[in-house]
């Protein structure tokens, strides 16, 4: 059954640093997505992207972040600058045309933020 | 704004007993209402969706959710737990009130299976 994959599964940062999380979603998926979850909270829509561009983001989605689809597998979240509060897992997901709300999800990555 | 309410965060049962994982909602619209299971170091994994086919719909591993509108609920159940069943269940929430390409997620229920 195809699946999320995303790597790494766990990246150790300095603040103030640049990271980039990978994310292949599942291979006939137009839609894609970012979700974080900082440790004890709820999980946390940050950003979708469609058709090449970026169709809804939240508040949290601020000029620091930004995706992008660099070839046809492949989903970037890229953060500039981190802070210590960006430390979460951090999940990608896709879904088929016809059902966006119908997400699966990867298995996360975990951002430390030293 | 749509949202959803987990109204534990944990529940304990002992295996071949029934599991109850309750949860309401609030939406100005017809929502479409999903359940997602998280074990421990994996991804989030779709259990079944909801959207206005059936009010009782059914997922995997033998779970299954009741829409109850009169009750703004969406109660996620199994006759039987197995030990494999203890992760972390989070109920989900999209539609036209947020856009359908986000989801809301609630607080997550931590289900707990003793033998």
């Amino acid at each position: 059954e195809p699946e999320v994959t995303q790597t790494p599964s766990h990246q150790v940062t300095q603040m103030g640093q640049e990271v980039i999380l990978r994310c292949v979603p599942i291979s006939n998926h137009l839609y894609f997505y970012w979700y974080r979850q900082i440790l004890g909270q709820k999980v946390e829509f940050l950003v979708s992207f469609y058709n090449n561009e970026i169709s809804e983001k939240s508040e949290i989605f601020d000029d620091q972040f930004s995706v992008e689809r660099p070839d046809g597998s492949n989903f970037t979240l890229k953060i500039r600058s981190t802070k210590l509060e960006d430390s979460a897992m951090y999940f990608c997901a896709s879904s088929p045309a016809g059902a966006p709300d119908t997400q699966y999800f990867g298995p996360g990555t975990r951002l430390t933020v030293l | 704004a749509q949202s959803v309410t987990q109204l534990d965060s944990h529940v304990s049962v002992s295996e071949g007993t029934p599991v109850l994982l309750r949860c309401n909602y609030s939406s100005s619209y017809s929502p479409s209402l999903f359940w997602y299971v998280q074990h421990p170091n994996k991804g989030l994994q779709l259990l079944l969706k909801y959207t206005s086919a059936a009010t009782l719909v059914k997922g995997i591993n033998g779970f299954e959710a009741e829409f109850k509108k009169s009750e703004t609920s969406f109660h996620l159940t199994k006759p039987s737990a197995h030990m494999s069943d203890a992760a972390e269940y989070f109920c989900v929430v999209s539609g036209r009130g947020t856009g359908f390409q986000k989801l809301v997620f609630g607080t997550g229920t931590r289900l707990l299976v003793s033998p």
